[in-house]
């Protein structure tokens, strides 16, 4: 099973601040990476598919690249509906893997 | 709009059975791959399994093959996770949600992940 791990666990930051937050593949899994946010009791939400393709409604300030076994989510300038938990997902080979996920907390 | 409804959770004894739906509207049901995905109490989201759009092909987590069938019918707009031998692991929010883009064969592999996730059905296994 290919691994995802995401770093930091956790993260506290301010609205207005630019926040990144990476994922490594335990293998190349060249651009089949989404990243999802997920709020307290909500279901989650797709925001990046394809590595690095905005899903259509996502504000522009979030951004994503990578390919291979490295990726970077960017939030450029924080907000505080963006307060929430992230995840990555490797789509290349099932079992279809999450990454375990970064807490965005406010400072 | 787009949507999926997921239902037939509730509390069961180990060892037992339940069968989760998932009511899709919106889209052009037959035409995508559905998966499962759960998430246990206070835990990350594991991806559970996929279905092709013709139903004719599956693809399951290691801890639930052979306990969980995931099945479809096109005709009724409707997913379905049957799960078997429940063991308390199995505990947690269930969410079915569909592929990016249609006809993606991703029950393969090499897909672009899921864009649209129900509000999830909770199923607690205890005794």
């Amino acid at each position: 099973d290919i691994q995802m791990t995401q770093s930091p666990s956790s993260l506290s930051a301010s609205v207005g601040d630019r926040v990144t937050i990476t994922c490594r593949a335990s293998q190349s899994i060249t651009s089949y990476l989404s990243w999802i946010q997920q709020k307290p009791g909500r279901a989650p939400k797709l925001l990046i598919y394809a590595a690095s393709r905005l899903e259509s409604g996502v504000p522009s300030r979030f951004s994503a690249s990578g390919s291979g076994t490295d990726f970077t989510l960017t939030i450029s300038s924080l907000q505080p509906e963006d307060f929430a938990t992230y995840y990555c997902q490797q789509s290349y080979n099932a079992p279809y893997t999450f990454g375990q996920g970064t807490k965005l907390e406010i400072k | 709009q787009v949507q999926l409804v997921e239902s037939g959770g509730g509390v069961v004894q180990p060892g037992r059975s339940l069968r989760l739906s998932c009511a899709a509207s919106g889209f052009s049901f037959s035409s995508y791959g559905m998966h499962w995905v759960r998430q246990a109490p206070g835990k990350g989201l594991e991806w559970v399994s996929v279905i092709s759009n013709d139903a004719n092909n599956e693809n399951y987590v290691d801890s639930v093959k052979g306990r969980f069938t995931m099945s479809r019918d096109n005709s009724k707009n409707t997913l379905y996770l049957q799960m078997n031998s429940l063991t308390l692991e199995d505990t947690g929010v269930y969410y079915c949600a569909k592929d990016r883009f249609p006809y993606t064969n991703s029950h393969l592999g090499y897909y672009y992940g899921v864009d649209v996730w129900g509000q999830g059905t909770t199923v607690t296994v205890s005794s």
